[in-house]
């Protein structure tokens, strides 16, 4: 089955500056990487995903990155706020219709 | 649309003892997921459901099972508790639950086994 990695596990920025959480994964067949952001006692919201068939795809101050190739996607958060302060997690899915998520990443923005 | 709900938010049962958790999908999703999320192990797939059949499982015991009802709501039940079934239960509804499809979580239940 896939196999999903993600680093790193805990992240801390300053508030304004960047974080980037990259993530990892095995299965060649998998096309379809969301990313969701848990805030305490929440259940994961979906903040941006992203198709195999894109490299790129951007919403305000998120992005997310694909690279097939090389089996690996990154988020990236620009111009971080407080409230972006929460666990991140990657997710792949293949062919087999099931999710495979990351570890999380833990981001604290200090303001 | 209304969200994934979840009933019930919180339950503390005692070893031995068995417990139902239930999930309503957006209204329109027809697969349901569930999720167990613990700090040690993240976020593991238990089984999913479409079509009032389960679809896809994933590599729990037999004490945890599940159904899926024709409106498309959703239980898990899990026999015989143990201490280490203490975890967020977590449920997601997609369309069909094809490649490529969105999934969207509900807030979980908190089961506390003692």
């Amino acid at each position: 089955g896939e196999n999903v990695e993600q680093h790193p596990s805990t992240l801390s920025v300053q508030e304004g500056d960047s974080a980037v959480i990259k993530c990892t994964y095995s299965d060649s067949a998998s096309n379809y990487f969301p990313w969701y952001k848990q805030e305490l006692g929440k259940g994961p919201q979906l903040i941006i995903d992203i198709r195999s068939n894109v490299g790129e795809k951007k919403d305000q101050r998120i992005a997310v990155t694909l690279n097939k190739t090389a089996k690996h996607f990154s988020l990236h958060i620009t111009e971080t706020q407080p409230e972006d302060s929460a666990v991140y997690f990657c997710a792949a899915k293949s062919t087999g219709n099931q999710f495979y998520f990351g570890t999380g990443t833990s981001l604290t923005v200090i303001p | 649309k209304a969200g994934v709900t979840q009933t019930p938010r919180y339950l503390i049962k005692t070893r031995g003892q068995q417990v139902t958790l239930s999930c309503s999908p957006i209204s329109g999703h027809r697969s349901v997921s569930w999720y167990q999320q613990t700090p040690g192990q993240g976020l593991q797939f238990l089984f999913e459901y479409f079509s009032e059949t389960q679809r896809n499982k994933g590599n729990f015991p037999g004490r945890f099972s599940g159904r899926q009802f024709s409106n498309s709501r959703s239980e898990m039940n899990v026999s015989t508790l143990e201490l280490g079934d203490s975890a967020l239960y977590l449920c997601a509804s997609s369309l069909e639950g094809n490649s490529a499809e969105t999934q969207y979580f509900g807030p979980g239940t908190r089961l506390l086994v003692l």
